[in-house]
């Protein structure tokens, strides 16, 4: 199994250009999230999905999208990227909300 | 609202002697409790975790945390260190109703020959 699987592994992009974060999963999770990583303050969500043909918003929801394509894919979408934008990706996914979340490798982005 | 505070974020240990990384949390329910380990450019590797059940839990490489609900701590602790523990390490505590992941800041433990 090879669990949580992200592309691409990184990915510079100028200001304003738009690009999709893909994230799938192989443990038949129900749930799945996308978070990102700054320095000096841990993980933050950026929306989640706890089933197949819901999702919601997390903490830092602004400038992003979404789209649960199946119970194996999550995507995230920035539409018009920013500076702000530069970080850690990471897509996790767990079998349900109340269990522990298997996280991917992630997605290192830098927009200049 | 719950949160999670780490309360260094370097921890400097000799291979070979204990590892204590502290973490209190806050929360008006019972929580779930969770230690997870990042190694460089990797991602998050599930080393332990706490749902009520014994108040002692052991995870995975030696690495093991107590509950202390008087206290409001989570601290994580190995009894000997080696050089492959050198990583960033989380404690991560679930938000009420919602089971959302709250992270800590994350400590950085560095292992000296």
């Amino acid at each position: 199994n090879a669990g949580v699987t992200q592309t691409p592994k990184f990915q510079v992009l100028k200001t304003g250009q738009s690009m999709t974060l893909q994230c799938a999963q192989d443990m038949n999770h129900n749930s799945m999230y996308w978070y990102r990583q700054d320095p000096g303050m841990g993980l933050r969500l950026i929306y989640y999905s706890a089933s197949e043909g819901t999702t919601d918003k997390g903490e830092v929801p602004n400038g992003y999208n979404v789209s649960r394509l199946n119970k194996r894919e999550f995507s995230l979408r920035l539409e018009s990227a920013a500076p702000s934008q530069t970080s850690v990706y990471f897509c996790a996914s767990s079998r349900t909300e109340r269990d522990e979340q298997f996280f991917g490798p992630g997605t290192r982005l830098t927009v200049l | 609202a719950q949160s999670v505070t780490q309360l260094d974020s370097h921890v400097s240990v000799s291979e070979g002697t204990p590892v204590l990384l502290r973490c209190n949390y806050s929360s008006s329910y019972s929580p779930s409790l969770f230690w997870y380990v990042q190694h460089p450019n990797k991602g998050l590797q599930l080393l332990l975790k706490y749902t009520s059940a014994a108040t002692l839990v052991k995870g995975i490489n030696g690495f093991e945390a107590e509950f202390k609900k008087s206290e409001t701590s989570f601290h994580l602790t190995k009894p000997s260190a080696h050089m492959s523990d050198a990583a960033e390490y989380f404690c991560v505590v679930t938000e009420a109703g919602t089971y959302k992941y709250i992270f800590g800041t994350g400590t950085r433990l560095k292992v000296l020959a």
